[in-house]
């Protein structure tokens, strides 16, 4: 149980395009997704937190325009990388949960790995 | 702010060794507690958890944490490595008693050698 999945799972664009990343909680039902970026070798950083239905909560520093993220449903959130440019190369990785649950927890996807050229 | 501190970086064992990650944190309640383990270009795997009662938390894969509050540890443990145990191990802490904002450890890299 409590499986996240990510699409797509790798990802080579142009500078200026735009890249939709899609979470979704296969067997449950997530009130909460989590989107993080990793950097080569580095931990995660948390980016925004979303709740189904309202609108995300950003980390401090994180551009809002740039990363849009919608969790239209309980069971699914996208994370969309507008014009996107080189520096905005790495791997991104979206998590699920139900919290406000006892012993709530959050569960990962395999991550996003995105090269802007 | 929480945070939490993973001393070693780089860790290297022998296959059938045992092995002992530490991890310490900072936070002023009673913490909410994770190992995870990520496997390279892969997500994050739960390994277990700590919230509450017994502080040794048995997980998968043969692993077991024990919460220590007077040393503000959480150290991950394995009595007998295996070459698929080399991965990246992160510790994280969740704020406010939930699991709501975790912080990671800046990871331990294990590597097994035969």
């Amino acid at each position: 149980g409590a499986v996240v999945s990510q699409h797509p799972s790798w990802v080579i664009c142009k500078s200026g395009t735009s890249v939709k990343i899609e979470c979704r909680s296969l067997d449950f039902q997530a009130t909460t997704m989590f989107w993080y970026r990793q950097f080569p070798k580095q931990s995660l950083m948390l980016m925004a937190t979303s709740n189904e239905g309202s609108k995300a909560t950003y980390e401090q520093g994180v551009e809002k325009d740039k990363f849009l993220i919608n969790h239209a449903s309980l069971t699914l959130s996208t994370l969309t990388v507008t014009s996107a440019h080189p520096e905005d190369s790495s791997f991104y990785i979206c998590s699920a949960s139900t919290l406000g649950q006892i012993k709530e927890t959050q569960y990962f996807g395999p991550g996003t790995r995105l090269l802007v050229l | 702010a929480q945070s939490v501190t993973q001393p070693d970086i780089h860790i290297t064992v022998s296959e059938g060794a045992s092995l002992e990650l530490r991890c310490n944190y900072s936070y002023g309640a009673t913490p909410y507690l994770f190992w995870y383990v990520q496997s390279p270009g892969q997500g994050l795997q739960l390994l277990l958890k700590y919230f509450s009662g017994d502080t040794l938390v048995q997980g998968i894969k043969g692993f077991e944490a024990e919460f220590k509050r007077s040393q503000s540890s959480f150290n991950l443990r394995k009595p007998s490595v295996h070459w698929s145990d080399a991965a990246e191990y992160f510790c994280a802490v969740g704020a406010g008693g939930t699991a709501s904002k975790l912080t990671f450890g800046t990871g331990t890299r294990l590597q097994v050698t035969l």
